[in-house]
């Protein structure tokens, strides 16, 4: 089955500086890495999301890349704002064979220090 | 629609009781997940459904542990003789598929503590 590592499990940023954190796989088949942000006491929400077939994708600050031939996919948030302190966790799936379950990562609890 | 929902938000039991806990999900969405999460931990996928189908279960699942979505809307998660490490976060998820967004929504999930 699908593996996914997520490093670093804690990272500390000072706002307006940039974050960055970094997932691996290890199942050639995934071709669907969502990240999703769950804030204490709340739902896990997704934030920004990637396919196989594509390399890079952005959405205002958000930014998601994705090396399919290392396997490995990365979330960068710049300019943080203290909104922004949450855990945050990557996610990988097998979309389109009738499986779309989600394997997660350990998560990122990340901290915006004003 | 709101959105996913779950109920109750809290449970709390003593070990050896039965909880039931109930989804009920964006109302158009053919599949429903369960995850599990444990503190520190990403949600672990437990078991889904196409419509009333149940189409996998995770080894996590033990025949204590059952669920059901009968007329293919709302899911019931039922855990027999709880145990102290059933204690987690229970998340259900809803999507639709196919489509162009397979995005999972996820509820604000039932809190189990087992006592």
């Amino acid at each position: 089955g699908e593996n996914v590592e997520q490093h670093p499990s804690t990272l500390s940023v000072q706002e307006g500086d940039s974050a960055v954190i970094k997932c691996t796989y290890s199942d050639s088949a995934s071709n669907y890495f969502p990240w999703y942000k769950q804030e204490l006491g709340k739902r896990p929400q997704l934030i920004i999301d990637i396919r196989s077939n594509v390399g890079e994708k952005k959405d205002q600050r958000i930014a998601v890349t994705l090396n399919k031939t290392a396997k490995h996919f990365s979330l960068h948030i710049t300019e943080t704002q203290p909104e922004d302190s949450a855990v945050y966790f990557c996610a990988a799936s097998d979309v389109g064979f009738g499986n779309e379950k989600l394997t997660f990562g350990t998560g990122t609890r990340l901290t915006i220090i004003p | 629609d709101t959105g996913v929902s779950q109920n109750p938000r809290h449970k709390i039991t003593k070990r050896g009781q039965n909880v039931t806990f109930r989804c009920d999900p964006i109302s158009e969405h053919n599949r429903l997940y369960w995850y599990r999460q444990t503190l520190g931990q990403g949600p672990e996928f437990l078991t889904y459904f196409q419509n009333e189908a149940q189409l996998e279960k995770s080894r996590l699942l033990s025949d204590r542990f059952s669920a059901e979505r009968p007329k293919g809307s709302f899911s019931t998660l039922e855990i027999q003789r709880t145990e102290q490490g059933d204690s987690a976060m229970y998340l259900c998820a809803s999507s639709f598929v196919p489509g162009e967004n397979t995005e999972a929504f996820f509820g604000q999930g039932t809190r189990l503590t087992v006592v």
